[in-house]
């Protein structure tokens, strides 16, 4: 199957900091990213729907002030998290599909923590 | 809304045993679901994937079967092992076009005992 890659994997920061995550498609070009956000023992909840060249659609409930998404190229998409706080802390994954009609492609995450 | 449930939460078994994942969701318009291994810390490797025109896939020792009609889908594996061990991840992409979702379960933490 195709590879979705982040960077960093794991992430500490300091409260009021600003933390950027990278998603790249490693071997597709991808027209959708998407960013999911889980905490522990929960599933995933989507947080943003990004296209390539589009600003991000985000889901009720998400601060998009806050969860700065930018998906500049087909093959990587960023998210910012602006001012973070513990609350924050969280794994966040992001997913990635070639078209609208096929597979979603994950990510192996990013464990950030807000202290 | 679309309403993905999973159950049990927990499912421990001895290595070996055959054991069906089960998966239920409230509206049979679907385009496609998914079934997802989720290792602890990690992020999510597809599984199986099965079109709503289908009825099943295999994969190996893996199984997924899909009943629209009920809104049911089960993950068949055979002959389980400890490298099994894992929480598995059912989720649904509904009809919709190109911004269409998937929705997730909570998940099923499976545990293969040697």
């Amino acid at each position: 199957g195709a590879v979705v890659s982040q960077h960093p994997s794991r992430v500490i920061c300091k409260s009021g900091t600003s933390v950027k995550i990278e998603c790249r498609s490693l071997d597709f070009q991808a027209t959708t990213m998407f960013w999911y956000r889980q905490f522990p023992k929960q599933s995933l909840m989507l947080m943003a729907t990004s296209n390539e060249g589009s600003k991000a659609t985000y889901e009720q409930g998400v601060e998009k002030d806050k969860f700065l998404i930018n998906h500049a190229s087909l093959t990587l998409s960023t998210l910012t998290v602006t001012s973070a706080h513990p609350e924050d802390s969280s794994f966040y994954i992001c997913s990635a599909r070639r078209t609208a009609v096929s597979e979603q492609y994950f990510g192996p995450g990013t464990r950030l923590t807000v202290t | 809304k679309q309403e993905v449930t999973q159950i049990p939460a927990a499912l421990s078994v001895p290595e070996g045993e055959n054991l069906v994942l089960n998966c239920s969701f409230t509206d049979s318009a679907i385009y496609n679901l998914q079934w997802f291994r989720q290792d602890p810390g990690k992020g999510l490797t597809s599984l199986l994937l099965i079109q709503s025109s289908q009825r099943e896939q295999t994969s190996g020792r893996l199984n997924a079967s899909l009943d629209k009609s009920s809104g049911r889908s089960t993950l068949y594996i055979a002959a389980s092992q400890p490298g099994d061990s894992a929480t598995y991840l059912c989720a649904v992409r509904p009809r919709g076009g190109a911004n269409s979702k998937l929705t997730f379960g909570k998940g099923i933490t499976l545990s293969v005992r040697p």
